[in-house]
C-alpha cells in the first residue's frame, strides 16, 4: 500500500529554535494534511493543503504542497516548549473507492528545551 | 460544538475476550473512520464509513475484527477473542464531507489485551 516517510523521526531544539520536518511519497496524494498529537490525546488538526505549490500559515506554522504531489513540508519558527508532541503529516490521493481513508507519516517527536 | 467523543477511554482486558469500542461522531458529520495507533508508531487506517455507503473496510487486519455505524451517526468497533498484539490506541475520526478531508480525531481508547 501507500507510505510516507516522515523525517526527521525526532529532534530535540532549544526554545526558540525554528523547525523543519518532511514528508514523502512515492504516490501523488492530493491532499496533504499535519497533525498535531499531544500525549493522551487524539491528533489535532494543524494545516490542510490542497493544491500542488500551496504554503498555507498557521500562527508560527507553516506548511507546502510540493509541485510534485508527492512530499509536503512543515516548519515551525521561534519553538516554545509548548510546541512538544508529535507531529503526523497524511495525505490523501483523492477520487475514487478509496475516497475518505488517510495515510499517516511515522511522526516526527519534538521535545523543546527552555 | 462538542468534538468527537470515544468510550471507554482505557480498556484493559484478557486475551480471548470479546470488546466493544464506541464512537460518537462529531453531530452532522456523515464521515466516520477508525484507525489504530501503536505504541509509537503513525496511524493506521481501519474502516471508513460515507453516509449510507457501504462501509471501506480493506485495513481491517483480520476477520475478528468489524465496526457497525448504527442511524449513521454513533460507530462501535468490535474486536472478537482479543489477541496481545490488538493493544494500541483506538482513534475514531469524523468529518462533514468527502474532498476536504479535514478529519477531526476524538482522544482515542487505549486497549491493552494481557
Amino acid at each position: 500500500g501507500q507510505q510516507l516517510n516522515q523525517s526527521p523521526q525526532s529532534m530535540f531544539i532549544q526554545e526558540g529554535e525554528d523547525v523543519s520536518m518532511n514528508c514523502t511519497s512515492s504516490s501523488i496524494f492530493n491532499t496533504w494534511l499535519w497533525y498535531k498529537q499531544d500525549p493522551g490525546e487524539g491528533p489535532v488538526l494543524l494545516i490542510a493543503l490542497y493544491k500542488a505549490g500551496e504554503l498555507t500559515s498557521n500562527g508560527r506554522l507553516t506548511a507546502q504542497f510540493g509541485i510534485t504531489r508527492k512530499d509536503s513540508f512543515l516548519n515551525i519558527s521561534a519553538s516554545i516548549p509548548s510546541d512538544v508532541g508529535i507531529y503526523f503529516c497524511a495525505g490523501h490521493p483523492g477520487g475514487g473507492t478509496s475516497y475518505g481513508k488517510l495515510t499517516f507519516g511515522q511522526g516526527t517527536i519534538l521535545t523543546v528545551h527552555p | 460544538g462538542a468534538g468527537v467523543s470515544q468510550s471507554p477511554s482505557n480498556k484493559v482486558t484478557e486475551k480471548g475476550k470479546d470488546v466493544e469500542l464506541r464512537c460518537d461522531p462529531i453531530s452532522g458529520h456523515t464521515a466516520l473512520y477508525w484507525y489504530r495507533q501503536s505504541l509509537g508508531q503513525g496511524l493506521e487506517f481501519l474502516i471508513y464509513f460515507q453516509g449510507n455507503s457501504a462501509p471501506d473496510k480493506s485495513g481491517l487486519p483480520s476477520d475478528r475484527f468489524s465496526a457497525e455505524r448504527t442511524g449513521g451517526s454513533v460507530s462501535t468497533l468490535t474486536i472478537q477473542r482479543t489477541q496481545q498484539e490488538d493493544s494500541a490506541v483506538y482513534l475514531c475520526a469524523s468529518s462533514s464531507r468527502t474532498g476536504k478531508e479535514t478529519q477531526y480525531f476524538g482522544p482515542g481508547t487505549r486497549l491493552l489485551v494481557l
